[in-house]
């Protein structure tokens, strides 16, 4: 079946400095959303990519859609404590659009 | 707007008991959600409705999971008899409609088992 994985597992960064983290699909995607979780609470919607190559930006956030529509990218800029979670993609294929949510990355800020 | 409600927030049971658990989504949201989400790692769609019809249950234990979606709003998921590996946090999500662009998926708190 389908799998999301995502790289890195953990990072811890120092309050400023940049963040990445990287979901790779073993099938094309149809799209691919991005939710952040926060300790002890539940899945929260940040983008959905849908176009090959897309780049979208929230504030801080880029969010960029692979070329071949199998991976995409969390990137973030001067990372604040508030960044503190685990960063989810979640990724769409099949005839029924499955959904399914890749490993995590766990993000921690040490201010 | 009133948010994907769930209940109960946490259940104790031992191993082999039933469980039940309950999920009102938004109004109107036409795709409900079920995710097992275990300590560390991802959510694991356990199964989707589109109104009151299955989507997709590819990934629900049918020998002891079950779920239904009376009348396309409220939802509940069952287990039966519970496991020790059915510990974990279960979600309920819904989204607007299944078509591009209305899928973003609102998450209720989760129901947290632990099965002793």
């Amino acid at each position: 079946g389908q799998q999301v994985m995502q790289i890195p597992q953990y990072q811890h960064v120092q309050e400023g400095e940049d963040f990445t983290t990287y979901c790779n699909s073993s099938t094309t995607l149809s799209n691919i959303q991005w939710y952040k979780q926060r300790p002890g609470g539940h899945p929260v919607f940040l983008i959905q990519l849908v176009k090959s190559g897309e780049v979208k930006k929230q504030k801080r956030l880029t969010f960029q859609f692979g070329e071949a529509k199998k991976n995409s990218s969390l990137h973030i800029t001067a990372t604040q404590t508030t960044d503190v979670g685990t960063y989810f993609c979640a990724g769409r294929s099949g005839g029924y659009q499955k959904v399914t949510f890749g490993t995590g990355t766990k993000l921690q800020v040490i201010p | 707007e009133a948010g994907v409600a769930q209940s109960p927030r946490y259940k104790i049971i031992e191993k082999r008991q039933s469980v039940a658990f309950w999920c009102n989504p938004i109004s109107g949201h036409a795709t409900l959600y079920w995710y097992q989400q275990i300590l560390g790692q991802g959510p694991k769609l356990l199964i989707q409705f589109q109104n009151n019809g299955v989507v997709d249950d590819s990934q629900l234990p049918k020998d002891r999971f079950s779920a239904e979606r009376l009348k396309g709003v409220d939802s509940t998921l069952k287990i039966q008899p519970a496991k020790l590996e059915d510990s974990a946090v279960y979600l309920c999500a819904s989204s607007l409609d299944r078509q591009m662009y209305q899928e973003t998926q609102y998450f209720g708190p989760g129901t947290r088992l632990l099965v002793l």
